[in-house]
């Protein structure tokens, strides 16, 4: 089984601190999407990286998805409360019906 | 636009009783439709996928099915809840390409 793992699981900052939420793998992917999740509700895709070594900004936010398509990054600048949420990484892997896997998540807080 | 709907928002269920939840994807035909479920505050597992009518595929071994009657309809179902099926539900669809896109999730709760 492909297994996906985020770190750190949780984040608890203040209002206008930058962070990093990291997803890492063994395998490799043929893409990988990053959701936020707020409590009680399905999660909300923010961004597909596809490409080795891609950069994907997204206002505040940074993503980047490794050169040997096995991890990925997001970086938030200037965290704001409407920032907080569960963060969650997910790969596909090519010719699977995108089944996506998914990482246990970063819960974030952003303090005012 | 596509949109997708999956009800109930919420359920409480005895231990033993039948369950069906049931999803529905408008805007869109042909979509690849996945049942998740996620415990409380982590990651998604896979429960079931179908890539057309009546073409259902487990990923767990479980209490719980699925079907899809329908090209743009998928249920999850159980003749019998356990206590360990309580969890938050979430239907998904994808149009074959690498995103995802959720409905808003089913809290079940078996007492």
């Amino acid at each position: 089984t492909q297994l996906l793992e985020q770190s750190p699981q949780f984040l608890s900052i203040q209002e206008g601190e930058n962070l990093t939420v990291y997803c890492n793998s063994s395998s490799v992917f043929s893409s990988l999407q990053w959701y936020r999740q707020e409590p009680g509700e399905g999660p909300v895709l923010l961004v597909t990286v596809v490409t080795g070594g891609e950069v994907k900004k997204l206002k505040r936010l940074t993503f980047q998805f490794g050169d040997a398509r096995k991890d990925s990054s997001l970086h938030i600048t200037a965290a704001q409360p409407g920032d907080t949420g569960l963060y969650l990484c997910a790969g596909a892997r090519s010719g699977g019906y995108n089944k996506l896997i998914f990482g246990a998540g970063t819960r974030l807080a952003v303090h005012p | 636009s596509q949109t997708i709907h999956q009800w109930p928002a919420t359920l409480v269920q005895p231990v033993g009783s039948p369950l069906s939840l049931e999803c529905t994807v408008e805007g869109t035909s042909n979509p690849n439709l996945y049942w998740y479920r996620q415990a409380a505050g982590r990651g998604l597992q896979l429960l079931f996928y179908s890539v057309g009518i009546g073409q259902i595929s487990s990923e767990v071994p479980q209490n719980l099915s699925a079907s899809r009657p329908q090209d743009r309809q998928f249920i999850l179902s159980s003749k019998k809840l356990l206590l360990s099926d309580s969890g938050f539900y979430l239907c998904a669809w994808s149009g074959g390409y690498t995103e995802a896109f959720f409905g808003q999730g089913t809290r079940l709760t078996v007492v």
